[in-house]
């Protein structure tokens, strides 16, 4: 069941310019969302996080915001890096444990 | 930031073979661990949730008699796969969570490239 979901599967956008990855979600029950970043051959890192009492959280270059009762939760790369360049999973939990993924949306930033 | 260590990295072995993947949080306790699964080109995928000092709970459709979770320690958890074939080939990745305060992330290992011939 995708109670997660990541419609679009690439981005490409110029460096310095704004990177806007969008996430939708069906599970009301969910609390925390979380952004992570992952290359080739290796584990997911951890990016940034929100939980449902906010609907904004920044952290330098990245920006989460939530809209609740949209059902939606979008990040924000600014400016752009080629070092961004990787797939972003979204992933949503209820309780900090069953935790849920998107299919991931590749993210290429051009130089 | 918290480091969650993953071994091996890669495992081909035959058919048959039983195998073993380490979990370890190098710098932080985790009551709670939690193994995926990853095909090409898809998600991951929860399989169970490992527990320290009980069993597992494993996610529907998952054979807890297939994939052995032991989680004896706060920072130790092992998935084993027993008797593989082919089809139980996939990327294996563990993850991990303080056991503070409810809203911290789950970190990552760098995942098992488990490969059966």
């Amino acid at each position: 069941d995708q109670q997660v979901k990541q419609n679009s599967p690439s981005l490409s956008v110029q460096e310095g310019r704004i990177s806007i990855l969008n996430c939708d979600y069906t599970n009301s029950m969910f609390d925390y969302f979380l952004w992570y970043k992952k290359y080739p051959a290796e584990g997911p890192t951890f990016l940034i996080s929100i939980s449902s009492i906010k609907d904004k959280n920044e952290d330098g270059r990245f920006t989460v915001f939530l809209n609740k009762s949209a059902k939606h939760l979008s990040l924000h790369i600014v400016p752009s890096q080629p070092g961004d360049s990787a797939v972003y999973f979204c992933a949503a939990t209820p309780n900090n444990n069953d935790m849920r993924f998107g299919a991931g949306t590749r993210l290429t930033v051009k130089p | 930031g918290a480091v969650v260590s993953q071994h091996p990295s890669r495992v081909i072995c035959k058919s048959g073979t039983s195998v073993k993947i380490e979990c370890r949080s190098l710098d932080f306790q985790a009551t709670t661990m939690f193994w995926y699964r990853q095909f090409p080109k898809q998600s991951l995928m929860l399989m169970a949730t490992s527990n320290e000092g009980s069993k597992a709970t494993y996610e529907q459709g998952v054979e807890k008699d297939k994939f052995l979770i032991n989680h004896a320690s706060l920072t130790l958890s092992t998935l084993t796969v027993t008797s593989a074939h082919p089809e139980d080939s996939s990327f294996y990745i563990c993850s991990a969570r303080d056991r503070g305060a409810k809203y911290q992330p789950q970190h990552f290992g760098d995942g098992t490239r488990l490969s059966i011939l």
